[in-house]
């Protein structure tokens, strides 16, 4: 079993849909990230989570701690938003003092016009 | 914040040759990650790469075959050596800010014929 579990792993919506994409881990954390990686590969940041709720325009990320599990909406999806997203995990093991990154297999979203 | 210059964005290699990828940051940072992600597969980290020290790998990689470079804290780079099919993936440099936020090149396509 993955430490870092995504689902769904393929989600088509039609624009305008709410979308939901869910993470779930088994190791202890300190930060869990959510990253977009578009088809020529670069990765951007969209959110680096400890608690709570984030919200950064059309996109917002929840984490609960106790249940480790946390969920990264986007309301009124456009085709633009078509890509895929990977949720990370900092766990407490360390690697010379900076804790490592552990990653899930990403969602791939495609948003029809 | 910071910005990679990763090159080259792609290449196609010939069975045994090596090729050398090169990540250049805008600020000094004191870690830099080498990350690999082969096709429909996550990021899997290959080595952390401090300034001044050897590189530290991961299992499963070693430095014969990644050979790691971090002359200073802007720069590194990572050479694929003795290249077989199976090297052909995503190759991705990344640093995080003394935030926690993560920041990745844009990723070098790697092709071995």
């Amino acid at each position: 079993k993955n430490e870092v579990e995504q689902s769904p792993q393929n989600l088509t919506a039609q624009e305008g849909e709410f979308i939901t994409i869910n993470c779930s881990y088994s190791v202890g954390i300190s930060a869990l990230h959510w990253l977009q990686q578009h088809p020529g590969g670069g990765i951007v940041s969209l959110f680096m989570l400890s608690s709570g709720k984030k919200k950064h325009g059309r996109l917002i990320a929840t984490i609960n701690i106790q249940e480790k599990h946390s969920s990264l909406h986007i309301t009124a999806s456009h085709p633009r938003d078509s890509a895929v997203y990977i949720c990370a995990v900092r766990s407490h093991e360390s690697i010379q003092g900076a804790q490592k990154l552990v990653f899930g297999q990403g969602t791939r979203l495609t948003i029809n016009p | 914040s910071a910005v990679i210059s990763q090159k080259p964005s792609r290449d196609i290699c010939q069975r045994g040759t090596s090729l050398t990828i090169q990540c250049q940051v805008d600020s000094q940072v004191t870690m830099m990650f080498w990350y690999r992600q082969q096709p429909g597969q996550s990021l899997t980290l290959i080595a952390t790469a401090n300034q001044g020290s050897e590189a530290t790998y991961e299992s499963g990689f070693v430095i014969d075959k990644f050979p790691i470079s971090r002359p200073n804290l802007t720069f590194s780079t990572l050479t694929v050596s003795n290249m077989s099919p199976e090297d052909s993936s995503i190759y991705l440099c990344s640093v995080s800010d003394r935030g926690g936020i993560q920041y990745f090149g844009a990723g070098t396509r790697l092709s071995v014929l």
